[in-house]
């Protein structure tokens, strides 16, 4: 099946910090690309929505300014988390897919704020 | 609004016994229903991929149903092994007027296989 691959797997950073987390499509053109935030024994909560060439569409609730999404490949985005604070700790996963076809999740971003 | 509710929320059962998994939805209008399995602290792997059309679906030890009629699907597990527990998630599909897809994702079903 088709590969995600998401980068780093983990992270640990300073409060007021920022973080970049990759994911890439490897070995298909993803036209859309989806962010997701995961805290303990909770469902998948989609905080972002990236089609490439276009800015992305933010979920009510996420802060577009603190969640950089850029997707400037057909099989690169990113997730940048601005100025991080400890509440900002959780699983990042990435997933990626072209129209009509099945999304396909990347490994996930375990990330720390201290 | 949107919605995909699973059933039950947790379950404990011995290795080697079968079991299901209840999703219902409310997503309109729809795509294609997808089960995952997530382990701990892992993006989710696809099960099964079931399209308005289709009524059940296997991929090895897993059986999918769906009755769009009713709005639900069901995620069969047969000869439950250790390696099987894991959160279950039902993902609805549905298409927006710009022709992209939305994701719906259930809470998931949290399975402790014990031996």
């Amino acid at each position: 099946g088709a590969v995600v691959s998401q980068h780093p797997s983990w992270v640990i950073c300073k409060s007021g910090t920022s973080v970049k987390i990759e994911c890439r499509s490897l070995d298909f053109q993803a036209t859309t690309m989806f962010w997701y935030r995961q805290f303990p024994k909770q469902s998948l909560m989609l905080m972002a929505t990236s089609n490439e060439g276009s800015k992305a569409t933010y979920e009510q609730g996420v802060e577009k300014d603190k969640f950089l999404i850029n997707h400037a490949s057909l099989t690169l985005s990113t997730l940048t988390v601005t100025s991080a604070h400890p509440e900002d700790s959780s699983f990042y996963i990435c997933s990626a897919s072209t129209t009509n076809t099945e999304a396909f999740f990347g490994q996930g971003t375990r990330l720390t704020v201290v | 609004k949107n919605q995909v509710e699973q059933s039950p929320q947790s379950l404990i059962i011995l290795e080697g016994k079968n079991c299901t998994l209840q999703c219902n939805y409310t997503v309109s209008p729809f795509s294609n229903l997808r089960w995952y399995k997530q382990d701990t602290g892992r993006g989710p792997v696809s099960l099964t991929i079931m399209t308005f059309s289709e009524n059940t679906k296997s991929n090895g030890r897993y059986t999918a149903t769906l009755d769009a009629d009713t709005k639900q699907s069901s995620l069969h597990i047969t000869a439950s092994q250790l390696s099987d527990s894991a959160s279950y998630i039902c993902v609805v599909i549905f298409m927006m007027n710009t022709g992209f897809q939305k994701l719906v994702f259930g809470t998931g079903t949290r399975l402790l296989v014990s031996p």
